[in-house]
């Protein structure tokens, strides 16, 4: 149980496109969702907190108006980045919480070129 | 600042070994520590978890090991096995919650 579905697993998209990652839980209802950002050989980054039905918090240096957050239901947030960039290239992983703790998504690779 | 130290970056080690690695962390409010393992290309997956009320937790062969004085735990793989060569990451948070804080991560490499 408690599984978070993220797609799509890899995306590659030109400079300046947008891209929009999907997060969603299959059999709980996440209320917060977390998204983090992690380089080749690094930590998890937190980005964002996202709670349902209200506006994502950032951590400080994350442009908000460039990583688009939304949780508009409670089986569903996204991460939506605007105007990439090749510096946006990363691994975008979304965790929900969940009754027994957190899960994590499987993770999007996303290259900008 | 890196609210959770985590050491060492890298570890080999040989089939049937033991695997440790160490976490430290300064703030007090934490009350749960998770241990999660990532492979290459995929999501974090909680390994295992430890409140400290309890010294030590034990699932398998992985064993947590929690030092509430010292504020360190640390994580030890019995019977390391190939398969298990992976990036290691703790982490603490407060059960409000609220978000995680991770190590840095530990690049494990068990040779048969």
């Amino acid at each position: 149980g408690a599984v978070v579905s993220q797609h799509p697993s890899w995306v590659i998209c030109k400079s300046g496109t947008s891209v929009k990652i999907e997060c969603r839980s299959l059999d709980f209802q996440a209320t917060t969702m977390f998204w983090y950002r992690q380089f080749p050989k690094q930590s998890l980054m937190l980005m964002a907190t996202s709670n349902e039905g209200s506006k994502a918090t950032y951590e400080q240096g994350v442009e908000k108006d460039k990583f688009l957050i939304n949780h508009a239901s409670l089986t569903l947030s996204t991460l939506t980045v605007t105007s990439a960039h090749p510096e946006d290239s990363s691994f975008y992983i979304c965790s929900g919480r969940n009754p027994y703790g957190y899960t994590f998504g499987s993770g999007t690779r996303l290259t900008v070129v | 600042q890196q609210q959770v130290k985590q050491s060492p970056q890298s570890l080999i080690v040989q089939k049937g070994g033991i695997s440790i690695i160490n976490c430290a962390y300064e703030n007090t409010a934490f009350d749960y520590f998770p241990w999660y393992q990532q492979f290459p290309g995929k999501g974090p997956a909680l390994l295992i978890a430890i409140r400290p009320d309890v010294s030590e937790k034990k699932e398998g062969r992985f064993t947590i090991s929690f030092n509430k004085s010292a504020k360190q735990f640390s994580l030890h793989i019995m019977d390391s096995q190939p398969g298990d060569s992976a990036t290691y990451f703790c982490a603490a948070s407060m059960n409000t919650g609220n978000q995680f804080y991770f190590g840095t991560g530990t690049s494990l490499t068990v040779i048969p």
